[in-house]
């Protein structure tokens, strides 16, 4: 059955630093989104992305956040400078159509 | 200062018995809904759906309920098994494309 990847499982980065998170979308998706999911608390939507541009973005994606789709399978979230506080579970999702979303099993992002 | 992490409500079973996990949802423009799953350490893992020109769609043992006059989903597992246990989140969606907006979730906890 198809799925969402994402790369790596775990990483632990010092504040300040640069991260990037890595996916692979569901091969015939055409809608890709990020959401992150602090400890104990409910997923939250950070942006979605769909024919090469973002169509949406929440209030916690700031300038420090960027996405990419590099090629024809991959979907990147980069942070520029980490902060204590982005430290979360983040997921990848993708879809169809637009409506029904499949998640990756996430990155657990850690700022020390 | 607040608490980190919500305080989930949750519903204890025994297995063998029906579940009912219920959400409210926030927006009288969501058209689109959603039951996840989520594991410990894991992302949310897509279970059922409903439009809203629907009130019941039944899946493999699931059943979601959607009351759109009270902005209510339910989600009904049967004959509820150990590997149902995890966190139930519903979300919500107002058009293709657009973020889900999750609800705060419902650990449910079956007792052999």
């Amino acid at each position: 059955e198809p799925e969402v990847t994402q790369t790596p499982s775990h990483q632990v980065t010092q504040m300040g630093q640069e991260v990037i998170l890595r996916c692979v979308p569901i091969s015939n998706h055409l809608y890709f989104y990020w959401y992150r999911q602090i400890l104990g608390q409910k997923v939250e939507f950070l942006v979605s992305f769909y024919n090469n541009e973002i169509s949406e973005k929440s209030e916690i994606f700031d300038d420090q956040f960027s996405v990419e789709r590099p090629d024809g399978s991959n979907f990147t979230l980069k942070i520029r400078s980490t902060k204590l506080e982005d430290s979360a579970m983040y997921f990848c999702a993708s879809s169809e159509r637009g409506r029904e979303a499949f998640f990756g099993q996430g990155t657990r992002l850690t700022v020390v | 200062g607040e608490s980190v992490g919500l305080h989930l409500p949750t519903l204890s079973v025994q297995e063998g018995d029906n579940s009912i996990i219920n959400c409210a949802y926030s927006n009288s423009a969501s058209d689109y809904f959603i039951w996840y799953k989520q594991e410990s350490g894991k992302g949310p893992q897509f279970i059922i759906d409903i439009r809203s020109n629907m009130d019941k769609r039944q899946g493999q043992r699931v059943t979601v309920l959607l009351n759109k006059t009270v902005k209510h989903l339910s989600l009904q597992i049967a004959a509820t098994q150990p590997g149902d246990s995890a966190v139930y989140f519903c979300a919500e969606n107002i058009y293709a494309g657009n973020m889900l907006t999750f609800g705060g979730g419902t650990r449910l906890m079956v007792k052999p």
